[in-house]
């Protein structure tokens, strides 16, 4: 079965670190694009960064810019965030999603991780 | 980047009725829209790409339409578990994916 499983979350203090991991299973991880996606309490989503599946060339949006590192680990079918000088408008559910393929959209999605910044 | 505005907001709609979402946006986009679904607590699910094909194990009472900047989700003869928050969202240049605000589908 093709799945994504994210790890990582927990409460952390601002201007804390985190380090989020994207396993996945089924499928070599290499060959897709990816993104982390992520959604805050009762809002939407919000498209964070983004790892080429071929050059590895990366992405960020504007508001984590220099604070975020997207990272990938072919070895072990798994991508990175690391997400550092955290503020409490990180606060939110991170997804990872794969693009896919043959839709260029985001086909499988992970189960999502809870990333709180509070002190 | 290029913005994408739901609409309605909130749609209220009866089992066994239509829903029509609408999503609008800020520049062409050519066909490179999708539709998720998200339920409470779970990670979306892509239902629609391409704006109107479909994605693997989608009912059919699920269709998707438009291109350029309107588009439209229909879903005929709503199900109970069809009730859930819609996103649009654009793939007209990767990375620079942008999703709507959504549209929450609730029961009339």
């Amino acid at each position: 079965e093709v799945q994504l499983l994210e790890s990582g979350g927990g409460l952390v203090q601002p201007g804390g670190s985190l380090r989020l991991s994207c396993a996945a299973s089924g499928f070599t991880f290499s060959s897709y694009a990816m993104s982390w996606v992520r959604q805050a309490p009762g809002k939407g989503l919000e498209w964070v960064s983004g790892i080429s599946g071929s050059d590895s060339s990366t992405y960020y949006a504007d508001s984590v810019k220099g604070r975020f590192t997207i990272s990938r680990d072919n070895s072990k079918n798994t991508r990175y965030l690391q997400m550092n000088s955290l503020r409490a408008e990180d606060t939110a559910v991170y997804y990872c999603a794969k693009v896919g393929g043959t839709t260029s959209a985001f086909d499988i999605w992970g189960q999502g991780t809870m990333v709180t910044v509070s002190s | 980047e290029i913005v994408m505005t739901q609409s309605p907001a909130t749609l209220s709609v009866s089992p066994g009725e239509r829903a029509t979402l609408s999503c609008r946006a800020s520049q062409s986009v050519s066909s490179n829209l999708v539709w998720y679904q998200q339920k409470p607590g779970q990670a979306p699910r892509l239902l629609i790409y391409g704006a109107s094909t479909r994605a693997t194990g989608i009912p059919a009472r699920f269709s998707g339409s438009g291109s350029g900047t309107e588009f439209t989700l229909t879903i005929s003869s709503l199900q109970s578990e069809d009730f859930a928050v819609y996103y649009c969202q654009q793939y007209n240049n990767w990375p620079s994916y942008t999703f709507g605000q959504g549209t929450k589908l609730e029961i009339k």
